[in-house]
């Protein structure tokens, strides 16, 4: 069964630095989306990309951050300068459409110190 | 603006009883609606969705959900508890026309022996 897969599980990272988390959608799949979970928080959307430009994002999704498709089949999400606040759980998720159902990767756990 | 509201931060339930966990929304216009579980260390996996077909939505692992407009619910039942149940389940919503999926704070499930 077709799956997203992300990498790394774990990034640990020092405040101030670049990190680039990468995911690869299911491959007929055409919205691809990044997600986070702050520890004990709700799963919060940070953007959504179709057709190579950003479709929706939120107000967390601010000029720090950023997303490609670089090839076929990876979509990544950079953070600039990683702030103590960016540690989180990031989820990747792609569709096939927008309304149809969205399926998450297992997820990368940054750490920023 | 779409909103979801688990009724239960933490729900501790007997193995082989009823599992009944609550998910409100608020929505301006007909919602699609989701129930995804999120087992330690794991991604979130969809459960089961209502996408305006059927109000009585049966998902996977023998959970099933009911769209009750008048409500503004979607709770996630399942008649029999077992031990491999216990996780983090998440309600979502998103509405047509827009991407994003907004998620409710997670309940988290406990099975006692």
């Amino acid at each position: 069964e077709p799956e997203v897969t992300q990498t790394p599980s774990h990034q640990v990272t020092q405040m101030g630095q670049e990190v680039i988390l990468r995911c690869v959608p299911i491959s007929n799949h055409l919205y691809f989306y990044w997600y986070r979970q702050i520890l004990g928080q709700k799963v919060e959307f940070l953007v959504s990309f179709y057709n190579n430009e950003i479709s929706e994002k939120s107000e967390i999704f601010d000029d720090q951050f950023s997303v490609e498709r670089p090839d076929g089949s990876n979509f990544t999400l950079k953070i600039r300068s990683t702030k103590l606040e960016d540690s989180a759980m990031y989820f990747c998720a792609s569709s096939e459409r927008d309304t149809k159902t969205q399926y998450f990767g297992p997820g990368t756990r940054l750490l920023v110190l | 603006a779409q909103s979801v509201t688990q009724l239960g931060s933490h729900v501790s339930v007997s193995e082989g009883a009823l599992v009944l966990l609550r998910c409100n929304y608020s929505s301006s216009v007909p919602p699609y609606l989701f129930w995804y579980v999120q087992y330690p260390n794991q991604g979130l996996q969809l459960l089961l969705k209502y996408t305006s077909a059927a109000t009585l939505v049966k998902g996977i692992n023998g959970f099933e959900a009911e769209f009750k407009k008048s409500e503004t619910s979607f709770h996630l039942t399942k008649p029999s508890a077992h031990m491999s149940d216990a996780a983090e389940y998440f309600c979502a919503v998103s509405v047509q026309g827009a991407q994003k999926l907004v998620f409710g704070q997670g309940t988290r499930l406990t099975i006692n022996p």
